[in-house]
């Protein structure tokens, strides 16, 4: 099983700090890895997807980049709004995992 | 845009079977190229994919779970099932059905808790 760790487990920011959130595999998983935004009480949202491809609909300061082992989600001018915890998840063999999931508070 | 329901008992007692089913709207299930999924996510805690089911019915299941659990597709309501056997407290979660490509998740169901306890 293919373990994802993410760095930090909690982060508080200012608005419109930019943020970084790590996510390292255990083993090379080439760019199957994608990013999730799961605000409280609610479902989670894709926000990239294979390492670094953007989705409609999804605000442009959010990027993602990376591929084997070592990837980043970056949040540009960090708005109120998202404030959540992020997950990373991998895809290149079962089962498919998800990472612990870093909290985004707002100060 | 997809929309996806969870419907089932909210309450389980350890070691019966938990059942589960989603329904969907907006689209077909039997879509190529569309693969649906399930999630859970116990309570304060992250993400854990289940399994998953092609649209054809082919099944992909985390092997841990593998020998209590069963997906399986009814094209007729446009609906997915999961079933999961012997339950304990420790499958107390929120179940997200959920699809998208075989390797991403792109529509959620807005999540149904269920708590095994006598």
């Amino acid at each position: 099983e293919i373990v994802l760790t993410q760095s930090p487990d909690f982060q508080s920011v200012t608005p419109k700090e930019k943020v970084t959130i790590t996510c390292r595999a255990s083993q090379s998983i080439g760019s199957s890895l994608h990013w999730y935004q799961q605000k409280k009480d609610q479902s989670p949202k894709l926000l990239i997807k294979y390492a670094s491809q953007s989705l409609s609909g999804v605000p442009s300061r959010f990027s993602g980049s990376g591929s084997g082992t070592d990837f980043t989600l970056t949040i540009n001018s960090l708005e109120a709004e998202d404030a959540a915890t992020y997950y990373c998840h991998q895809s290149t063999s079962l089962p498919f995992t998800f990472g612990p999931g870093t909290k985004v508070d707002i100060k | 845009q997809l929309q996806l329901q969870e419907s089932g008992p909210g309450l389980v007692k350890p070691s019966e079977t938990l059942s589960l089913t989603c329904t969907v709207s907006g689209g077909s299930i039997s879509r190529s190229s569309y693969y649906w999924a399930w999630i859970r996510q116990p309570p304060g805690k992250g993400l854990e994919w289940i399994g998953t089911i092609s649209y054809s019915g082919s099944t992909y299941y985390d092997p841990s779970l593998n020998s209590r659990l069963a997906i399986s597709v009814d094209t007729s309501k446009d609906q997915f099932s999961l079933t999961l056997s012997s339950v304990t407290a420790a499958d107390t979660a929120v179940y997200y059905c959920a699809s998208g490509g075989y390797e991403y998740i792109d529509s959620w169901g807005q999540g149904a808790l269920v708590t095994v306890s006598s």
